[in-house]
């Protein structure tokens, strides 16, 4: 079956440091590739994607490329702001297993001034 | 903002009484998902639906039940609330192969 795994945290960093939050993958088929966000006390959101190898999503100053040979999806920021602050899910959703989304554990983040 | 709203948004009720959630969306989208959140377990899928009546389990659905009469409306119930489905619950929507929106959550409480 379809599985994601993600970096433990919690993380904790000092504002302007750079930021990778490792993500892995395994799908029986062609997935596309997400990170959400969530905020205290809020739903998830998404914050990118990609759908294809190689494609690189991008938001917020918050990139990910989509790594079909080592079934990755890390995310990173090059300068984190204490607004960053908040839980990321890496996901994934196969076509050929209709339409669910399976997720990550969730890396827990925290940014200090 | 996907239009998605979880009802109620809290609850307590007591051991043993039923529960039922309410999701709706208004975006015709034919996935929705329920999902609980629980620390130090992520996001863990409970029941899905892929269309009016076609429903399947995730992976901790012991407890739960779901229908889905209308596009719009996916109702979780918990038959006889126990303790350990104190949790925040999670209701998302997709369409295949897309990202999935998500409601706000409803927090229940069972004492």
């Amino acid at each position: 079956g379809d599985s994601v795994t993600q970096m433990e945290g919690p993380v904790t960093l000092s504002e302007e440091a750079f930021l990778t939050i490792n993500c892995t993958y395994t799908a029986t088929g062609y997935p596309s590739l997400f990170w959400y966000v969530q905020y205290p006390g809020e739903g998830l959101q998404l914050l990118l994607k990609a759908t294809k190898a190689d494609d690189k999503g991008s938001n917020k100053g918050f990139e990910a490329t989509y790594r079909k040979e080592t079934t990755s999806f890390h995310l990173e920021k090059g300068s984190v702001q204490v607004s960053d602050s908040a839980v990321y899910f890496c996901a994934l959703s196969d076509r050929d297993n209709a339409g669910k989304s399976t997720f990550g554990d969730g890396t827990t983040l925290t940014v200090k001034p | 903002d996907a239009g998605i709203t979880q009802s109620p948004r809290h609850k307590v009720t007591e051991t043993g009484t039923p529960v039922t959630l309410r999701c709706h969306q208004t975006e015709n989208h034919r996935y929705m998902y329920w999902y609980r959140q629980d620390p130090g377990h992520g996001l863990r899928l409970i029941h899905y639906s892929y269309g009016v009546k076609d429903t399947d389990k995730g992976e901790v659905s012991d407890g739960y039940s779901v229908s889905r009469s209308k596009t719009e409306d996916f109702l979780l119930t918990l038959e006889s609330a126990t303790s350990s489905q104190t949790s925040v619950y999670f209701c998302a929507i997709s369409d295949r192969n897309t990202e999935a929106f998500f409601g706000q959550g409803t927090r229940l409480t069972v004492v």
